[in-house]
């Protein structure tokens, strides 16, 4: 079972770029690597998704190292509005025994 | 596509009662999520189907929940009977056969149970 580690908080300025980094050691062998953003009394929203290497699309990148063991979701320039909790979710959908595992959790807090 | 729906939005109910949570999720999804949020242990997977059959119900807390998907459009949590510790946000999510990783999350059933 892929136990995930993050951050509880993070604060950041307008405008910087904001690195928050996801623990899985114990990541198996088919597993992905997913992130997610959650506003207050909505459900989780999908950001990016990644196995290994660089992932970038039109919000976020995504850094994976060689040896799969933590991630990094990279935001290039945040606004008040990224201003949320952002979960990394590890594990495999090919019914084998990992299980996809939300981490703890990063409370990011976006400031003028 | 209106996105992911559950149904009821609130629900508040005595212990030891029977409660069903409802969800549709998106038209040509195959695969169907059920999460449970709290403060105490986050967010938990409960169960998931592919194409309407269980493949995993691990997250299942106990024999008093139980989960069904008669059709591809439609699925329900059952809670019975239900205790205070299982006062929670009940999220249900889809996804796509293709991106099977990109859940589509709904906004969440909130179950009080006093």
């Amino acid at each position: 079972l892929a136990k995930t580690t993050q951050p509880i908080s993070m604060d950041s300025y307008e405008g910087q770029e904001v690195n928050i980094t996801c623990s899985h050691n114990n990541i198996a062998t088919n597993d992905y690597i997913t992130w997610y953003q959650q506003f207050p009394s909505q459900g989780p929203r999908f950001i990016i998704q990644g196995y290994k290497t660089k992932v970038t699309n039109e919000v976020a990148s995504l850094f994976i190292p060689a040896d799969r063991k933590s991630s990094t979701l990279s935001l290039p320039r945040v606004s008040l509005s990224d201003t949320a909790v952002y979960y990394c979710l590890v594990g495999d959908l090919t019914g084998t025994a990992s299980k996809l595992t939300f981490g703890t959790g990063t409370r990011l807090q976006v400031t003028l | 596509d209106a996105g992911v729906i559950q149904s009821p939005r609130h629900e508040v109910t005595e212990m030891g009662q029977e409660v069903t949570l409802r969800c549709k999720p998106i038209s040509g999804h195959d695969y169907l999520f059920w999460y449970r949020q709290t403060m105490m242990r986050g967010l938990e997977l409960l169960i998931y189907f592919n194409n309407n059959v269980p493949i995993d119900d691990s997250g299942m807390p106990e024999d008093r929940f139980s989960a069904k998907m008669p059709n591809a459009s439609f699925s329900t949590l059952k809670i019975q009977p239900s205790e205070p510790r299982d006062s929670a946000v009940y999220f249900c999510a889809s996804s796509s056969i293709a991106d099977k990783y990109e859940q589509y999350f709904g906004p969440g059933t909130r179950l009080t149970v006093t």
